[in-house]
This record gives C-alpha cells, sequence and structure tokens, in this order.
C-alpha cells in the first residue's frame, strides 16, 4: 500500500481551466501539506492542514482552494489556470507538526498548462 | 526572513565523499532534516537532528551546530545511484511551524 498517493501523475490542461488533484495518505497521521516545487527544483509551501483544520496558507493566489473532509485526504482545486502554475505538486502527510519529524511525500503531479 | 542556503550543485566521482552544507535562519528551530530526491521523483527523508553534533545512518551522516546555524550531509563512498537533489529541512517555529525546505543541491557522481 501506497503511504501517500496523489492523483493524477501528469496532468495537461488549457489556461482558464478548474482541474483539480487529490491526496490520501494510510500513515494515520495528523498533519497534511501541499507544496509547489518549480522548475529550479525549489520546495515552496503552499497549504497545511492540521487535523482537517486549515495552519499554513502561504500567499497562494486564492485561485488555489484546499479541502480536507477528513484528517486523511488533502485535496487542491485550481481555478482558471494560468501558465505559470505549471509546476510539480507534493502532497505531503507528517504525524505532526511540532516536531520535526518525518514527512512522507506523495508521488507528485506533474501539471502543464497550455 | 527564514530562509535556508545550499550549494546550488555539487559533482564527485565514485567512491568518493562529499559534504553539502546548509545554513538556515528561522524565528524558531526543532532541529534540522535532510530530504534526497531523484530526478522525477518524491523528495524522502534521509535523516534529522535534533541536538549537535553528528549523526551517522550507514554511508550517509547529518551534522549540527546551534550555535552557528548550520549543518551538513556527509555521504561516503558515493555511488552512482546517489546523484540526486538533497534538500536540509526545518520547522520554522512560531505558530505555524511550517516545514521549510533548502535552496537544493544536485549531487552528480560521476565514474
Amino acid at each position: 500500500d501506497t503511504a501517500v498517493s496523489q492523483t493524477p501523475k501528469y496532468l495537461v490542461t488549457q489556461m482558464g481551466n478548474d482541474k483539480s488533484i487529490k491526496c490520501e495518505q494510510n500513515l494515520g497521521h495528523d498533519t497534511m501539506y501541499w507544496y509547489k516545487q518549480d522548475s529550479k527544483k525549489f520546495l515552496k509551501i503552499m497549504f497545511s492542514y492540521n487535523n482537517k483544520e486549515l495552519i499554513i496558507n502561504e500567499t497562494v493566489p486564492n485561485r488555489f482552494s484546499p479541502k480536507s473532509p477528513d484528517k486523511a485526504h488533502l485535496n487542491l482545486h485550481i481555478n482558471s489556470l494560468e501558465l505559470g502554475d505549471s509546476a510539480v505538486y507534493f502532497c505531503a502527510s507528517s504525524q505532526d507538526r511540532v516536531v520535526n519529524t518525518e514527512a512522507f511525500f506523495g508521488q507528485g503531479t506533474r501539471l502543464t498548462v497550455v | 526572513g527564514q530562509s535556508l542556503e545550499q550549494p546550488s550543485e555539487v559533482t564527485a566521482v565514485e567512491g568518493a565523499i562529499v559534504q553539502i552544507n546548509c545554513t538556515y535562519q528561522t524565528s524558531g528551530f526543532y532541529g534540522l532534516s535532510w530530504y534526497q530526491q531523484h530526478d522525477g521523483g518524491a523528495p524522502t527523508f534521509l535523516s534529522y537532528n535534533a541536538l549537535d553534533g553528528l549523526e551517522e545512518t550507514g554511508r550517509f551522516s547529518s551534522f549540527l551546530s546551534r550555535s552557528d546555524s548550520y549543518g551538513y550531509l556527509l555521504l561516503q563512498e558515493l555511488q552512482m545511484k546517489d546523484s540526486a537533489s538533497y534538500f536540509c529541512a526545518v520547522r520554522g517555529g512560531g505558530a505555524t511551524n511550517k516545514l521549510i525546505f533548502g535552496t537544493g543541491t544536485l549531487l552528480a557522481v560521476q565514474p
């Protein structure tokens, strides 16, 4: 069983479309994250949820909306996609958000906006 | 602000030893972690230092000096499969305690 799974792995779409990426973890972790990795490999945190509660919302355009129906799932919906949204999006989870515990990452979703 | 700086690229040959440095600036500190990411793959956890000193895990060791806000990852007996990007990471402290990653170091191991 994959610990953190996200779908789809690849997503190619046109500017202006709306798309969603789903993420599920079966580790029983309390905290989940969305990271964006750009072409220079920089991993930037976007959102973090702890037990379904939003605790981190970085300076991300409000076209990006996370949703956590339960603590095992954290989905990312993106409205009105722009060329600059092209990147790899990683979902991750960790046991908690206090100690620097290991974060487990999903396989990533490579989003290409054309 | 909060930042972690690493060299952008390091090149070494098989069998050699390489050190990847990380200097950090954060409002709080709960230890330094290291992650490995192969091209096209996901970051995977390598090590964690909460206290000063050296932690060894097989061919990989990680060092932390909290007074210097500095750490490094040491890779010994390099193998071709070690070619990857390496990231240091810290918890940023504060109310959100977010997990922040360094700028990443691309290690190229040559035969």
